[in-house]
């Protein structure tokens, strides 16, 4: 059975500073990676993924994440935040020798401050 | 196309109650989920489809829950007898192999029980 850990419920970072929210899985073949967004009011939306290929993946909104297979992480990353970055974020893994289940992590609060 | 829609946006019901949740996922997408978030919580997976198959129904939370998809468009998700647990904000997402199955979020359903 696949899951997902955010260790961190919530992420506090200045406005211009580098963010990473964290995310770690655990699956049993290979892993499909997602990170998605919840705006206030706003629906979920998808930001990246990881299939297979380069382990850096770029996405919407200036994000990207990092694959690691030996410490099992798929941090998410940006290089400088903005205020509207604030939102919740969410990790997700699908076991890609399996079926469609995904497992959503708990999310992580980001709170960028101008 | 038009996104994933979800209907009712919000519903409101006595302790006891049936209701029933609808899902019109993306034209064209084979897979179709359905998620339970609880207030301030992340995404719990409740079941999913491939077609109108449901080949993990692992997450459905008791036998009063239950769903059912038509070839591979509407869904809906059945809760019989109402709790006042059930409260929550129900997501339905859609995708597709064609973009190795990141998944397309509705607006979701808010389900208070009275």
């Amino acid at each position: 059975a696949q899951s997902v850990a955010q260790p961190e419920d919530q992420v506090n970072v200045a406005e211009g500073n580098p963010l990473t929210v964290k995310c770690t899985y655990s699956v049993s073949g290979n892993p499909y990676l997602f990170w998605y967004v919840q705006y206030p009011n706003r629906g979920l939306q998808f930001l990246l993924k990881y299939i297979t290929g380069d382990n850096l993946v770029k996405g919407s909104y200036g994000f990207e994440a990092e694959f690691n297979k030996s410490q099992t992480s798929f941090h998410l990353k940006k290089p400088s935040a903005l205020v509207s970055d604030s939102a919740l974020y969410f990790c997700a893994v699908r076991d890609g020798d399996g079926g469609f289940k995904t497992i959503f992590g708990a999310g992580t609060r980001l709170f960028v401050k101008a | 196309g038009a996104g994933v829609s979800q209907s009712p946006s919000n519903k409101v019901t006595e302790k006891g109650k049936d209701v029933e949740l609808r899902c019109d996922p993306i034209s064209g997408h084979t897979a179709l989920y359905w998620y339970r978030q609880r207030l301030g919580q992340g995404l719990e997976f409740l079941i999913y489809f491939q077609g109108n198959s449901a080949p993990d129904k692992s997450g459905l939370p008791s036998d009063r829950f239950s769903a059912e998809r038509t070839g591979e468009s509407v869904s809906t998700l059945t809760i019989q007898r109402t709790q006042q647990e059930d409260s929550a904000v129900y997501l339905c997402a859609s995708s597709s192999w064609r973009s190795s199955y990141e998944q397309y979020f509705g607006p979701g359903t808010r389900l208070t029980v009275t």
